[in-house]
């Protein structure tokens, strides 16, 4: 199984909204509602933001968002803050029954 | 409070087998609401999945690793364990377990163990 697609680096000032892309095939993103979005910050464990494409886990600031189209997959943060910078993974069930990972981007707050 | 925490060798030699334990505190491995996996990220790197189980045996694994994986659990102790065969330098990650929803995403994580192949 391939890894799903995401840019290696995106950047915003504070205040400002990013979005982060994750492309994947038919075999997962496409045809599952099951994408999740991990906040990883150096040296630590994975946390989950976004699960199921759009939903948030208690605790996680509804400035995190997701959404879903076609083969892409996408986690938005809106009012950027500097404790967003951070690597972010997507997550994607397969046809397989297996789960793949994105590549990671890392968020750079300016 | 859910805690899961990663234990075993932080070295181990080329073409052996590295063997992890995870001990899950809060919550109990019986559950039937949860699954627990194994995830690893090479230093530098992105995250991998490993596999994926139930207490009850059904397991879940990565292609490119299933030939040489072998989980189990223990209920009686509250753990599940890795055992990854044949590991070679590009093994030597560091591997976090992990409380998941089916296998669809995990919820809570260890805080991961540093494993190094050597030569």
């Amino acid at each position: 199984q391939s890894a799903l697609t995401q840019p290696a680096s995106v950047s915003g000032s504070p205040g400002q909204s990013i979005t982060i892309s994750c492309t994947g095939t038919s075999s997962d993103v496409h045809n599952y509602k099951y994408v999740s979005w991990y906040q990883q910050h150096p040296g630590k464990a994975p946390k989950l933001m976004i699960y199921d494409v759009t939903n948030r886990p208690s605790g996680v600031s509804s400035r995190f968002s997701g959404s879903k189209s076609g083969n892409s997959a996408s986690l938005t943060i809106s009012g950027l803050q500097a404790e967003d910078e951070a690597d972010y993974y997507c997550c994607s069930y397969t046809s397989s029954s297996t789960l793949v990972f994105g590549g990671g981007t890392k968020l750079t707050v300016l | 409070q859910l805690q899961l925490q990663e234990s075993g060798p932080g070295l181990v030699k080329a073409s052996e087998t590295l063997s992890l334990i995870c001990t899950v505190s809060g919550d109990s491995i019986s559950s039937t609401s949860y699954y627990w996996g194994w995830i690893r990220q090479p230093p530098g790197k992105g995250l991998e999945w490993i596999d994926t189980l139930y207490y009850r045996g059904s397991t879940y694994y990565n292609p490119s690793l299933k030939s040489r994986v072998t989980v189990s659990v223990d209920t009686s102790k509250n753990q599940f364990s890795l055992k990854l065969s044949s590991v070679t330098a590009a093994d030597t990650a560091v591997y976090y377990c992990a409380r998941g929803n089916y296998i669809t995403r995990f919820d809570y994580w260890g805080q991961g163990t540093l494993v190094t192949v050597s030569s």
